[in-house]
């Protein structure tokens, strides 16, 4: 089955203590990018990626790194979480050449504290 | 900057066709409309998307006017599942979703 798989759905941290999310998608896409989600604001993207080892900031990457080296693969990464960091995450994927839209993860629900 | 507005909700009845409107007046040549929809707090599920032809699939109809900038999604006969919100975006790869349109269906 085509997916976008998130990991953990849910987590519950204590400020400052490193964490990752993975997310990985059996689509062969080119496009991966991440999101937060928060009451009245929308989705936001937070870092996106064209292809292995290319990555690029969104709108809200702060407090953020991902990387990129495997085109299955793109984790998301808070160094240091903070409570404003908590939120709903989601991670998508898509292809360049067919005009399909995106596929999104279930969701990965954080919380900070 | 938004680039789509929508109005914040809308509610229909079941069984009856939901219009849901989309301005996108500084829509350029080459971006597609793409309408997307979340229901509760999953993840968000592509419907449609369309250039400057109207589109139809399984899900939804999707009429874009002439000058492309509006579109209207139509949910042709509306069920209590289609309860959700609706997004609709440009898809650029730089992709945001605004506050999109609460569909609420009645019974």
């Amino acid at each position: 089955e085509a997916q976008v798989t998130q990991n953990p759905r849910y987590l519950i941290t204590v400020t400052g203590k490193k964490l990752t999310v993975t997310c990985s998608q059996n689509m062969n896409h080119e496009y991966m990018s991440w999101y937060r989600q928060d009451p009245g604001l929308g989705l936001r993207q937070i870092y996106y990626s064209m292809n292995v080892e290319v990555t690029d900031k969104g709108d809200v990457p702060e407090g953020y790194k991902v990387s990129r080296k495997e085109k299955r693969n793109f984790p998301l990464i808070l160094e240091s979480p903070s409570p404003n960091q908590t939120s709903l995450y989601f991670c998508a994927s898509s292809s360049f050449g067919y005009r399909v839209g995106y596929t999104f993860g279930s969701g990965t629900r954080l919380t900070v504290v | 900057d938004a680039k789509t507005t929508q109005p914040p909700s809308m509610d229909c009845a079941e069984g009856r066709a939901a219009n849901l409107p989309c301005n996108h007046s500084t829509i350029s040549g080459n971006e597609y409309v793409y309408w997307y929809r979340q229901i509760h707090s999953q993840g968000p599920q592509y419907i449609i998307h369309g250039l400057k032809n109207n589109e139809t699939n399984e899900m939804a109809s999707l009429i874009i006017t002439e000058d492309r900038k509006s579109s209207t999604l139509i949910l042709p006969h509306a069920t209590l599942r289609d309860t959700a919100v609706y997004y609709c975006t440009l898809n650029d790869y730089k992709l945001s979703f605004g506050a999109g349109t609460t569909v609420t269906v009645r019974a």
